[in-house]
């Protein structure tokens, strides 16, 4: 099993530009996060969706919208790429439709904005 | 002021030095405390989850330990495989968030 798989790896932009970063879990999990890690600063929550169906924002949701596509995928866009989004990008899923248990994390996903 | 707090940010150990990583916390109600390890270059792996204050659990030379206001992680004769950053969230009744910590930055030195 791949567990939480993650596209890209890494990715360089230019301010201005949009992306999308792509993530899949094979765990048929209802929960599923984006965060963003930065030196000093933690783990943050971007976005999450408790079901498949919802999307709720997090701590830090300015300038970026996501997509529950299904079950499976959930994505995180960056309409216009400002250098402060510059980060790691974290993927989670999680089983419980309550929210309870562990999280099960991808490799993460290395975003430079110039 | 953060809900999660972990000290130290860093620590020195020398091989079998055992220690502690504290994490306190603020939140009202506990759902959940969780423990997490992340090397360097990779994603957040889980550890433990503890649920209400008094509760213990053991992985090979770590423990973990809850009170009503901290949790402890015990590393006990740590190998120099143990060297990573180790992470703390908690998560509050009726939440479906887990809040992180900035994490304790671990290395043990051979």
């Amino acid at each position: 099993n791949a567990g939480v798989t993650q596209t890209p790896k890494f990715q360089v932009l230019k301010t201005g530009q949009s992306m999308t970063l792509q993530c899949a879990q094979d765990m048929n999990h209802n929960s599923m996060y984006w965060y963003r890690q930065d030196p000093g600063m933690g783990l943050r929550l971007i976005y999450y969706s408790a079901s498949e169906g919802t999307t709720d924002k997090g701590e830090v949701p300015n300038g970026y919208n996501v997509s529950r596509l299904n079950k499976r995928e959930f994505s995180l866009r960056l309409e216009s790429a400002a250098p402060s989004q510059t980060s790691v990008y974290f993927c989670a899923s999680r089983a419980g439709l309550a929210g309870v248990g562990e999280l099960f994390f991808g490799e993460g996903s290395r975003l430079t904005v110039l | 002021e953060d809900q999660v707090t972990q000290s130290p940010e860093a620590l020195r150990l020398q091989e079998g030095e055992s220690s502690s990583l504290n994490c306190s916390y603020t939140v009202s109600g506990l759902r959940g405390l969780f423990w997490y390890r992340q090397d360097p270059g990779k994603g957040p792996e889980f550890l433990f989850t503890l649920y209400s204050a008094g509760e213990e659990k053991e992985k090979e030379r770590l423990k973990a330990t809850l009170t009503k206001k901290e949790s402890f992680l015990h590393i006990t004769a740590p190998k120099p495989e143990d060297s990573a950053t180790y992470l703390c969230a908690v998560q509050e009744r009726g939440s479906y968030i887990p809040t992180f910590g900035r994490g304790t930055s671990l290395i043990v030195h051979p």
